[in-house]
């Protein structure tokens, strides 16, 4: 596709339950971001990978949530335990390599809630 | 540290008026500052960036921003509003951070309203 694509777009599940959320980024870009999104609270950086790189892991709100990059494109967050504070929209972002200064393309995010 | 503040979560106005959005950036060191939109259960989408060039950026859709140096502000412009433009905006300034990306932090959001 065209953008970035981010699946599921909506996601529901109980307090507890681990969830899976996927991006796949726009092809030949090697940057890729996750965001959290929580009303009235702006964008939180959440996780930051750049090809082989080690990740920049420093926005991740606790050790229930990880994310991994398959293959340099692919990429998965995925959240522990679920908590009801844990309800957001969570965002993918991709762009070209760093040092152009070149706008994020953002996919249209997963809304998760925690019941 | 950067940081940007945004006055004001909602801010209507009506067809046709001045559309004046607010910004103001912290920053140590000289900044690289950007407007995002968001429509309803949509992703962000790019309006303009400044990265040093001229102080005045125009970007999608008739908007602009000035960057202000001395106010510390990048506050967004549209001399009409449409009906079109309800959504929210999001200033946004670039910091690099210690793996060398640049990562960007975002403000809380305004939300615009067009009154017909």
């Amino acid at each position: 596709g065209a953008g970035v694509s981010q699946s599921p777009s909506n996601k529901v599940t109980e307090k507890g339950k681990d969830v899976e959320l996927r991006c796949d980024p726009i092809s030949g870009h090697t940057a890729l971001y996750w965001y959290r999104q929580s009303l009235g609270q702006g964008l939180e950086f959440l996780i930051y990978f750049q090809g082989n790189s080690a990740p920049d892991k420093s926005g991740l709100p606790s050790d229930r949530f990880s994310a991994e990059r398959t293959g340099g494109s692919v990429s998965t967050l995925t959240i522990q335990r679920t908590q009801q504070e844990d309800s957001a929209v969570y965002l993918c972002a991709s762009s070209p390599p760093p040092g152009v200064n070149s706008p994020l393309h953002f996919g249209n995010g997963t809304r998760l809630t925690v019941t | 540290a950067q940081s940007v503040t945004q006055l004001g979560s909602h801010v209507s106005v009506s067809e046709g008026a001045l559309v004046l959005l607010r910004c103001n950036y912290s920053s140590s060191v000289p900044p690289y500052l950007f407007w995002y939109v968001q429509y309803p259960n949509q992703g962000l989408q790019l309006l303009l960036k400044y990265t040093s060039a001229a102080t005045l950026v125009k970007g999608i859709n008739g908007f602009e921003a000035e960057f202000k140096k001395s106010e510390t502000s990048f506050h967004l412009t549209k001399p009409s509003a449409h009906m079109s433009d309800a959504a929210e905006y999001f200033c946004a300034v670039s910091a690099v951070s210690n793996f060398g990306n640049e990562k960007l932090t975002f403000g809380t959001g305004t939300r615009l309203t067009i009154i017909p």
